[in-house]
């Protein structure tokens, strides 16, 4: 089973600021089968970037999925007061397995 | 519309069972690739993915829950259904269903439903 390690924990930044969050797996995710999510409060995840760097549906190209093999980045270019929640990053096409990482909180500084 | 409701007990007690039902519209479970797993995410924690379901009935699990876990599907009601075993406090948590619409390996969920909190107390 795939491990997905995120960092930071806590990203604390103002809007308007660029924010980088880490992706980290414990081996090669086969063919950068990655995908990112945002999870506000009180609401489901949703869907933000799938295949590493293909943005979902409706999804604002501030918003962009990078990186391949272990090591893996979304960035948010310039942060919208709506951006801050909590991103998950999770793997799947290695084995039927499906994982998650434990989360990255984007909070206003 | 594509739309998942999930839903079932909000209480449930200690060595229970719980099962959970997930009604969906605006797709077909029997269309090829598409899917329906079950996610779960403890209060303030992460998100952990617990079963899946295909359009061809195969069902894979979890490794650490495997053995309290079933689920299946009733294509004509358009719903999917999680028995979850032996229930304990530590399994209190708010449980999604979501959808894969697209065929494996590209299993990532692009629609969840809003999710139900189920509370294990005595």
């Amino acid at each position: 089973e795939i491990v997905l390690t995120q960092s930071p924990g806590t990203l604390s930044l103002s809007p308007g600021e660029r924010a980088t969050l880490s992706c980290r797996a414990s081996q090669s995710v086969s063919s950068s089968y990655l995908a990112w999510y945002q999870q506000k409060p009180g609401q489901a995840p949703r869907l933000l970037i799938y295949g590493a760097s293909s943005r979902a549906t409706g999804i604002p190209d501030r918003f962009s999925g990078s990186g391949s093999g272990t090591d893996f980045t979304l960035t948010i270019s310039r942060l919208e007061p709506e951006d801050f929640a909590v991103y998950y990053c999770q793997q799947y096409g290695s084995s039927p397995l499906l994982t998650f990482g434990q989360g990255t909180k984007v909070e206003i500084k | 519309q594509v739309t998942l409701r999930e839903s079932g007990p909000a209480l449930v007690k200690p060595t229970q069972t719980l099962t959970l039902t997930c009604t969906f519209s605006g797709f077909s479970l029997s269309t090829s690739g598409m899917c329906v797993s079950w996610i779960r995410q403890p209060p303030g924690k992460a998100l952990e993915w617990l079963a899946l379901i295909d359009w061809d009935d195969d069902k894979y699990y979890s490794t650490s829950l495997k053995t309290r876990l079933t689920i299946s599907k009733d294509t004509s009601k358009n719903q999917v259904v999680l028995t979850m075993t032996n229930m304990d406090p530590v399994d209190t948590a708010t449980y999604y269903c979501a959808r894969i619409s697209s065929s494996w390996p590209n299993w990532y969920f692009d629609l969840w439903g809003r999710g139900t909190l189920v509370t294990v107390s005595s």
